[in-house]
């Protein structure tokens, strides 16, 4: 079975652009969330969808967006990029279930913002 | 607000030593507790869980994990480790209806 994939696998940007990363959950799985990893630090929390509806939000600034469409995919789009935003961008996928789904995790998008 | 602490951020083992790998988490309800793997340039795998009954858990690779709610710990544990096994490690809290909040990590490295 496939698992989350993620594109592009590696981004090069310049600050004050935008950009868009996608992600295809796992077959059946109607929940996504989306991680910021910065070199040297665990995941952060960004965005849950479930159902093409936002679920929870991390704290980051609005140039943060994302969405869901009809078929599960994500699409995780940051604008005026900083160089702060370099970082593995991860995303995660849930199988339909209570509180103890689990999230199962795609290889990640390396961004660098130059 | 939840957080989840790992104490040790680099952690040297030699091959076929035992290991184990602290983690305190803050939360006030039942926690859901994660370990997950990640080698360099890869995603997270997940190594176990713990949501409720034993808390003794067994996960993949041959790695345990052993809940104490009076010390609020969650420690990962190999009784020999590899050195397929040098990897970081996360420790994660499921903050209920959205998110994971996971530790900073700790980077194990395996001498020969």
């Amino acid at each position: 079975d496939a698992g989350v994939t993620q594109s592009p696998t590696h981004l090069i940007k310049t600050r004050g652009q935008q950009v868009t990363l996608r992600c295809s959950p796992i077959s059946g799985h109607k929940s996504v969330s989306w991680y910021q990893q910065v070199l040297g630090q665990g995941p952060q929390f960004i965005f849950q969808y479930y159902e093409k509806e936002e679920r929870g939000r991390g704290n980051f600034p609005d140039r943060f967006s994302a969405r869901q469409f009809p078929n599960y995919s994500s699409e995780l789009n940051v604008n005026a990029l900083l160089l702060g935003d370099s970082a593995l961008y991860l995303c995660a996928s849930s199988p339909p279930g209570g509180i103890d789904n689990e999230q199962f995790f795609g290889p990640g998008t390396r961004l660098t913002v130059l | 607000a939840q957080s989840v602490t790992q104490p040790d951020i680099h952690i040297t083992v030699s091959e076929g030593a035992s290991l184990e790998l602290r983690c305190n988490y803050s939360y006030g309800a039942t926690p859901y507790l994660f370990w997950y793997v990640q080698s360099p340039g890869q995603g997270l795998q997940l190594l176990l869980k713990y949501f409720s009954g034993d808390t003794l858990v067994q996960g993949i690779k041959g790695f345990e994990a052993e809940f104490k709610r009076s010390q609020s710990s969650f420690n990962l544990r190999k009784p020999s480790v590899h050195w397929s096994d040098a990897a970081e490690y996360f420790c994660a809290v499921y903050q209920a209806g959205t998110a994971l909040i996971f530790g900073k990590g700790t980077t194990l490295s395996v001498s020969s």
